[in-house]
């Protein structure tokens, strides 16, 4: 069974500002089943990043994707307040732990 | 375009059971398998399998085996998830999720207590 392990936990950071998020896989993983989600609270989950560097349709160009193997990074560019939210890395269906991005 | 709309939300004591229906629209609904996710309070969602919707096959992931049942009725484009002898901790949000994850439904919360 893969585990993600996403970090940090918490990242602290100011609107404006790149924010880097990471996610490690326990064993190398296909990057064609890598995504990132984003989840504002009370919402569900909202695809981002699929094929660890795609973006979907509508998702803001600040929002990339990389990685390979066992070792992932969602990177957000520039900081608007609205991404001050929780991000999920996913390989085949499971999930890391979550990240949460705050002010 | 795209729509999954889910049941409402349920209170229900421990030892009953709970239906949740996905109900999808937009697109041939056996064109894509169904995807169910529990998202417990507080907590990271967990998948806990889909559905084959063209053969109504199941795959529940280790955790979710048992009381936990996948179906269709593929004449009203809708998919449903059944838990059975609930317990406190199946106490959470859960969501469907068609096979690509590009599109969710919006929750149902399953709360369960005395």
């Amino acid at each position: 069974e893969i585990v993600l392990t996403q970090s940090p936990g918490t990242l602290s950071l100011s609107p404006g500002e790149r924010a880097t998020l990471s996610c490690r896989a326990s064993q190398s993983v296909s990057s064609s089943y890598l995504a990132w989600y984003q989840q504002k609270p009370g919402q569900a989950p909202r695809l981002l990043i699929y094929g660890a560097s795609n973006r979907v349709t509508d998702i803001p160009d600040r929002f990339s994707g990389s990685g390979s193997g066992t070792d992932f990074t969602l990177t957000i560019s520039r900081l608007e307040p609205e991404d001050f939210v929780v991000y999920y890395c996913q390989q085949s269906g499971t999930f890391g732990q979550g990240t949460k991005l705050e002010i | 375009q795209v729509q999954l709309v889910q049941s409402g939300s349920v209170l229900k004591k421990p030892g009953a059971s709970v239906k949740v229906s996905c109900e999808a629209s937009g697109y041939s609904f056996t064109s894509h398998s169904m995807n169910w996710v529990r998202q417990a309070p507080g907590q990271g969602p967990e998948w806990m399998g889909w559905i084959d919707t063209n053969t109504g096959n199941p795959t529940y992931v280790p955790g979710f085996t048992g009381r936990f049942v996948f179906s269709l009725d593929t004449s009203a484009s809708t998919a449903y998830l059944e838990i059975h002898s609930l317990k406190a901790e199946d106490t959470a949000v859960y969501y469907c999720s068609r096979d690509r994850w590009d599109h969710w439904g919006q929750g149902t919360l399953v709360t369960v207590s005395s």
